[in-house]
């Protein structure tokens, strides 16, 4: 089967670090994305590794290990705002179609 | 700025009706997605379609048909909903292209269909 498998909740404090997991196990791995949902809101794009390291984007950074079979997203300096799930997501390739799959979300809380 | 959009936000139906939930895109994009949202699931794949007339079933297409007739509009259909069809219904599109700078999901911002 394919699956990715994510902590369901994350707690942290405002201006702290957190780190989210994910570790995957798909056939045919071609990367990891990442996606943010606010409560009631449309997930949204935040980045993509295809290659193995770290990848930073302003306070976000995501990291990938392709031996490991693991991925992470690290939010640095922590806003209120960013109180909200995210998601990994592997894309899967097949011929004309590509479909993207979804880990099941983590929730992270910040508190003041 | 790049735009899916989904016909409602909230929608009340009755057990055995049917249902049509609609997705439009302006990005020009091949492939169209639909994904139910639930607790503790994450986004679950119902249909994926990558071109005209083409379709194909995702993890859990029992219950569900769709229709793709035009490229920027990709239509879900619950034939005959159930209460376990509750859920947020979630439309998604993106490039055919593979490579790094296409691996993007648009997507919509959801129908949240209750089944009474």
């Amino acid at each position: 089967g394919q699956s990715l498998e994510q902590p369901s909740e994350v707690t942290a404090v405002e201006g702290a670090i957190v780190q989210i997991n994910c570790t995957y196990q798909t056939s045919g791995f071609y990367g990891l994305s990442w996606y943010q949902q606010h409560d009631g809101g449309a997930p949204t794009f935040l980045s993509y590794n295809a290659l193995d390291g770290l990848e930073e984007t302003g306070r976000f950074s995501s990291f990938l290990s392709r031996s490991d079979s693991y991925g992470y997203l690290l939010l640095q300096e922590l806003q209120m705002k960013d109180s909200a799930s995210y998601f990994c997501a592997a894309p899967l390739y097949g011929g004309a179609t590509n479909k993207l799959i979804f880990g099941t979300g983590t929730l992270l809380a910040v508190q003041p | 700025d790049v735009k899916v959009t989904q016909s409602s936000r909230y929608l009340v139906k009755r057990t055995g009706e049917k249902v049509f939930l609609e997705c439009v895109q302006d990005m020009d994009h091949e492939n169209m997605f639909w994904y139910r949202q639930d607790p503790g699931l994450g986004l679950r794949l119902i249909y994926f379609s990558y071109d005209v007339k083409m379709k194909e079933k995702g993890d859990i297409p029992e219950g569900y048909s769709v229709s793709r007739e035009k490229k920027e509009r990709f239509s879900l259909i619950l034939e005959s909903a159930s209460t376990n069809q509750t859920s947020m219904y979630l439309c998604a599109s993106r490039s055919r292209d593979r490579g790094r700078a296409n691996e993007k999901l648009f997507f919509g911002s959801g129908t949240q269909l209750s089944v009474l």
